[in-house]
């Protein structure tokens, strides 16, 4: 079956510092790739997506680009913010409209 | 403006007392689910309705049910809740077809004593 596979965490860094959270998927054709961001007490909420191989979705400041080759869909930032701290989860969906989530990386931004 | 709104945003229930959670759409999606998601864990998905027709997931137990009396609501029932069913219920809606997102909802918490 479908699944996806995120770098584990929890991940700290300082306030500007380069951000990189690694996501591979297994998915038989072409699922669409999705970053969902969740703050803490909060839902989730949509980051950016990729429907199709090549594709790089951004949203404030963090972009991510499907890699067919690789099955990668690794998220990144050049700076963070204090305001970045959250929990980050890769995940796909194909078919049969099933999101399928990864197990999440808690990410912590230090003034 | 909120288009996914869980209610309510907390919830308190008793040992064995059953509890409805609700969800309601202004989208008009016809694809609604609901995800379990403990503390610290990707959330699970326990089933959804593709229009009427609902889909179980295979090892959602039996203590939880659900109805969608219309486009617009689906609840969440648990019939008799166990400490190890406190977690944060989030709903969610899609639109049936492409792989498209899913919108959800702000969630609820709920606490079982």
């Amino acid at each position: 079956g479908n699944s996806v596979t995120q770098m584990e965490g929890p991940v700290t860094l300082s306030e500007e510092a380069f951000l990189t959270i690694n996501c591979t998927y297994t998915a038989t054709g072409y699922p669409s790739l999705f970053w969902y961001v969740q703050y803490p007490g909060e839902g989730l909420q949509l980051l950016l997506k990729a429907t199709k191989a090549d594709d790089k979705g951004s949203n404030k400041g963090f972009e991510a680009t499907y890699r067919k080759e690789t099955t990668s869909f690794h998220l990144e930032k050049g700076s963070v913010q204090v305001s970045d701290s959250a929990v980050y989860f890769c995940a796909l969906i194909q078919g049969a409209q099933k999101l399928v989530f990864g197990q999440g990386t808690r990410l912590t931004i230090n003034p | 403006d909120a288009m996914v709104i869980q209610n309510p945003r907390y919830q308190v229930t008793q040992f064995g007392k059953p509890v409805t959670l609700s969800c309601s759409q202004t989208l008009n999606h016809n694809v609604m689910y609901w995800y379990q998601q403990k503390s610290s864990q990707a959330p699970k998905l326990l089933f959804h309705y593709y229009d009427k027709d609902f889909n179980n997931e295979a090892d959602t137990p039996d203590n939880f049910q659900s109805r969608r009396p219309n486009t617009s609501f689906c609840f969440l029932d648990i019939r008799s809740p166990g400490l190890g069913d406190a977690a944060m219920y989030l709903c969610a809606t899609g639109h049936s077809g492409a792989n498209e997102k899913l919108f959800f909802g702000s969630g609820t918490q709920l606490s079982v004593l």
